[in-house]
């Protein structure tokens, strides 16, 4: 079974530009959960989706960052425009349920770096 | 809003040595508590977790953790180090009926030495 996989795994954009980050959860998943690491800080929770519908997106910075999930699959994180304070690595995380009972696999992330 | 306190960005050990990681939450209420890890290069991997039931919990790689309520902490410990074992280490909680998001604690990095 493939794990939760992340596209790309290194972004190097200028401030200003846009970038999209991508991941695809374990087939089957309903929940995926998108969490970031500014350096030096703790993992933090950015938004949760079930199925296509956000279910808590009180994790989201500003209005610059834009989380899709079309047709309940997989999810596009977009950041326009970008800004240095954006620079961390991005994870991505599905599971079966909300449950703490089920484990979120995660996928090895996206190393954003805005210069 | 929750909050969790890992005490020691970076921990180093002899190998065969005890390992022990330390984690305190802030909720009233027990949270779901776990142990991630994550070896370079690589997405985290759950260690172990506790949910409900026995207070010792034991995970994979000889990893074990004890919730102890009175203390608000979820310690991870291993008896005997491994050079394999160097990695980072997070502590995570989740509201029990909150969808499950997690708060992390800011990481032990863990340094093996021979």
């Amino acid at each position: 079974e493939a794990g939760v996989t992340q596209f790309p795994s290194h972004s190097v954009i200028e401030k200003g530009q846009t970038v999209t980050l991508r991941c695809d959860p374990i087939s089957g998943h309903d929940n995926l959960y998108w969490y970031r690491r500014v350096m030096g800080k703790e993992i933090k929770f950015l938004l949760h989706f079930v199925k296509e519908s956000k279910q808590d997106e009180s994790g989201m910075p500003n209005n610059r960052f834009l989380a899709e999930r079309t047709g309940g699959t997989y999810s596009t994180l977009k950041v326009q425009p970008a800004e240095l304070e954006d620079s961390g690595v991005y994870f991505c995380a599905s599971s079966q349920d909300v449950s703490g009972y089920y484990e979120q696999y995660f996928g090895p992330g996206t190393r954003l770096t805005v210069t | 809003a929750q909050s969790v306190t890992q005490l020691g960005s970076h921990v180093s050990v002899s190998e065969g040595a005890l390992v022990l990681l330390r984690c305190n939450y802030s909720s009233s209420v027990p949270p779901y508590l776990f142990w991630y890890v994550q070896y370079p290069n690589q997405g985290l991997q759950l260690l172990l977790k506790y949910t409900t039931g026995a207070t010792l919990v034991k995970g994979i790689n000889g990893f074990e953790a004890e919730f102890k309520k009175s203390e608000t902490s979820f310690h991870l410990t291993k008896p005997s180090a491994h050079m394999s074992d160097a990695a980072e280490y997070f502590c995570a909680v989740s509201d029990r009926g909150g969808g499950n998001k997690l708060t992390f604690g800011t990481g032990t990095q863990l340094k093996v030495e021979l």
